[in-house]
């Protein structure tokens, strides 16, 4: 079965500094990965994906992850947050095949502080 | 925006009585979702609907069913809420043609009392 382990449950950062978030993922065959981020009271929004070419994705909002097949990560970065970065994100993998019908499976995600 | 809207937005019930949230989407998806977002757990996959009556359960099923008689809507009903079952539910799709992503709706809040 699929598992997504995101390791930090809440991430302080002072504004202007660097981010980087962990993701860990299980899967048996090739994956599709994502980061999604929640603001809120609200729903969520997909910052970038893999699913196959360059391990570095670029995303929205100026993000950034690596996928790394031989430590089975999904990294997310940014190089300078912002104040509005705050929310909570949420990794998640799902079938490469693109054939079936099952959903992603979700992190638990991680709360990132912006600190003044 | 993938044109998904969910109702009620917020609910409040009480334990024993049967409630019913509602997922619209105005794209002609084939894949729909239901999820549950609780503290601490992250989302976690109730039922999904491939079809016009053609659904399946995902990790979390026991004590919903859900209904999809027609392309646009996913019904998903509570038979008899649970204060367990208090939590915030997404519907969300999955456009055929993509790379797997899913777009979510605004979410419902259900309060069981």
């Amino acid at each position: 079965a699929q598992s997504v382990t995101q390791p930090d449950i809440h991430i302080t950062v002072s504004e202007g500094a660097s981010l980087e978030l962990r993701c860990n993922y299980s899967y048996g065959a090739t994956p599709y990965l994502f980061w999604y981020v929640q603001s809120p009271g609200q729903g969520l929004q997909l910052l970038l994906k893999y699913f196959s070419g360059d391990t570095l994705v670029q995303g929205i909002k100026g993000f950034e992850a690596e996928f790394k097949r031989s430590q089975s990560s999904f990294n997310l970065r940014k190089p300078s947050v912002h104040w509005s970065d705050a929310a909570e994100y949420f990794c998640a993998v799902g079938a490469h095949s693109g054939g079936g019908a099952d959903g992603l499976t979700f992190g638990k995600g991680t709360h990132l502080i912006i600190q003044p | 925006d993938a044109g998904i809207t969910q109702s009620p937005r917020h609910k409040v019930t009480e334990t024993g009585t049967p409630v019913t949230l509602r997922c619209h989407q105005t794209e002609n998806h084939r894949y729909m979702y239901w999820y549950r977002q609780d503290p601490g757990h992250g989302l976690r996959l109730i039922h999904y609907s491939y079809g016009v009556k053609d659904t399946d359960k995902g990790e979390v099923s026991d004590g919903y069913s859900v209904s999809r008689s027609k392309t646009e809507d996913f019904l998903l009903t509570l038979e008899s809420a649970t204060s367990s079952q208090t939590s915030v539910y997404f519907c969300a799709i999955r456009r055929e043609q993509g790379t797997g992503e899913l777009f979510f709706g605004e979410g419902s809040r259900l309060t069981v009392l």
